[in-house]
């Protein structure tokens, strides 16, 4: 069982359409990761949240927008995909401290563009 | 920057033999290293750490140890199992706070009976 939730764990959707990933977590973890996984490779790093601020974009396309209502929780907010947006996509989270703590995944989001 | 290099996979085995995924990285400062799993269908799972030189990780039979000299991060185990059969990442972080992760490229483990 993992402490990351992810939904929904399949979609589907055109490339006109509007769509949300969510992501919860009750560790009281205070930093939140979105990660894009094309089959056979590692997972790309996306967006980081700090203390519900985003503190990190790795030069995402705007048709990918975060969200972090709170603490526990982090939407990525889809709209006019390409086919080649087609992924897996994760959501991590870790404690904030002096030394790199490990991060804990969700299961994630399996995503097909039409 | 940060990288990390893993042996190329896949690499199969018969149940019961004995396994290493050769790790070796390239980073500034004493960063923390890691070994992830993701078996099919699902995330990323922690298997095991280490955060300064000399120390050993181990989890679930599985074991690295942090080689500074040789910047190196093997994992090894002794017997593997058919449930063993998954995908793992060698990764690195070298910041505290909220951390950009290197991974490696993965190695992909199967595992006959």
């Amino acid at each position: 069982d993992t402490e990351v939730t992810q939904t929904p764990k399949h979609l589907v959707m055109g490339m006109t359409n509007k769509k949300s990933l969510k992501c919860e977590q009750h560790m009281g973890h205070r930093a939140m990761y979105w990660y894009k996984q094309k089959a056979k490779k590692p997972p790309e790093l996306m967006f980081v949240y700090s203390y519900e601020k985003l503190s990190i974009n790795e030069s995402v396309p705007s048709r990918f927008s975060p969200e972090c209502p709170n603490s526990s929780l982090l939407n990525l907010h889809l709209h006019a995909l390409q086919p080649e947006d087609s992924a897996l996509y994760l959501c991590a989270s870790s404690q904030e401290g002096g030394l790199p703590e490990p991060q804990h995944f969700g299961d994630g989001t399996r995503l097909s563009i039409l | 920057g940060d990288s990390v290099t893993q042996m190329e996979g896949p690499v199969t085995l018969s149940e019961e033999a004995f396994l290493t995924i050769n790790c070796t990285y390239t980073a500034t400062g004493y960063p923390s290293l890691f070994w992830y799993v993701q078996y099919p269908g699902e995330g990323l799972q922690l298997l095991l750490k280490a955060t300064k030189a000399d120390d050993k990780g181990s989890n679930k039979g599985f074991e690295a140890t942090y080689r500074k000299e040789t910047t190196s991060f093997h994992l090894e185990k002794g017997s593997v199992q058919v449930s063993d059969s998954a995908v793992y990442f060698c990764a690195l972080s070298s910041s505290g706070g909220y951390q950009k992760v290197t991974f490696g490229t993965g190695t992909k483990l199967q595992v006959i009976p």
